[in-house]
């Protein structure tokens, strides 16, 4: 069954630096989703992305983050200037149409960021 | 702003021993209710989504159930395969920009 992957698994990065996480969406999919999860906290939306551009996002995601699908196959979230409450894990997701109807969103294993 | 509150926070039961998951929401216009699964250092693996009052879904041993105003997760004759937590999410047509909003989720044990 295809699934959504996210690389790296785990990042460690110090305060300040900037970051760039990895995922590669189930082919057919045509919308795209970052979330994260703060440990011991919900799951939290951050951005929506189709047509090459931004659809939604969140008050979370603020000018510190972008997101970019630089190919045909890749979808990057990039956090500047990281700081330690960014720690948490970010789980990349897509979608066929949007999440409604009959095609839920599908959530990759996600990436736990570590910011020191 | 929607709002998913998911109790209990914590359930340990016996193989084999029925039990329900509760799901309280609140949202602006219900386009959708969804049941995921999480297991430790996993993301959220989808089950079942709802969509109106009275509507009821199965998959092996889960049945979920929906109200105006909530969900149930119902588990029958668990087995350990089945410990994992539990999320509920909303996706509402209020025009907030928010994706799904998930609750906090039941974390469940199934001791053999």
């Amino acid at each position: 069954e295809p699934e959504v992957t996210q690389t790296p698994s785990h990042q460690v990065t110090q305060m300040g630096q900037e970051v760039i996480l990895r995922c590669v969406p189930i082919s057919n999919h045509l919308y795209f989703y970052w979330y994260r999860q703060i440990l011991g906290q919900k799951v939290e939306f951050l951005v929506s992305f189709y047509n090459n551009e931004i659809s939604e996002k969140s008050e979370i995601f603020d000018d510190q983050f972008s997101v970019e699908r630089p190919d045909g196959s890749n979808f990057t979230l990039k956090i500047r200037s990281t700081k330690l409450e960014d720690s948490a894990m970010y789980f990349c997701a897509s979608s066929p149409s949007g999440g409604r109807g009959n095609s839920p969103l599908h959530f990759g294993n996600g990436t736990r960021l570590t910011v020191t | 702003e929607d709002q998913v509150t998911q109790s209990p926070e914590a359930l340990r039961l016996q193989e084999g021993e029925s039990s329900s998951l509760n799901c309280s929401y609140t949202v602006s216009g219900l386009r959708g209710l969804f049941w995921y699964r999480q297991d430790p250092g996993k993301g959220p693996e989808f089950l079942f989504t709802l969509y109106s009052a009275g509507e009821e879904k199965e998959k092996e041993r889960l049945k979920a159930t929906l109200t105006k105003k909530e969900s149930f997760l119902h588990i029958t004759a668990p087995k350990p395969e089945d410990s994992a937590t539990y999320l509920c999410a909303v996706e509402g047509s209020g025009g907030g920009a928010d994706g799904l909003t998930f609750g906090k989720g039941t974390h469940l044990i199934i001791q053999p």
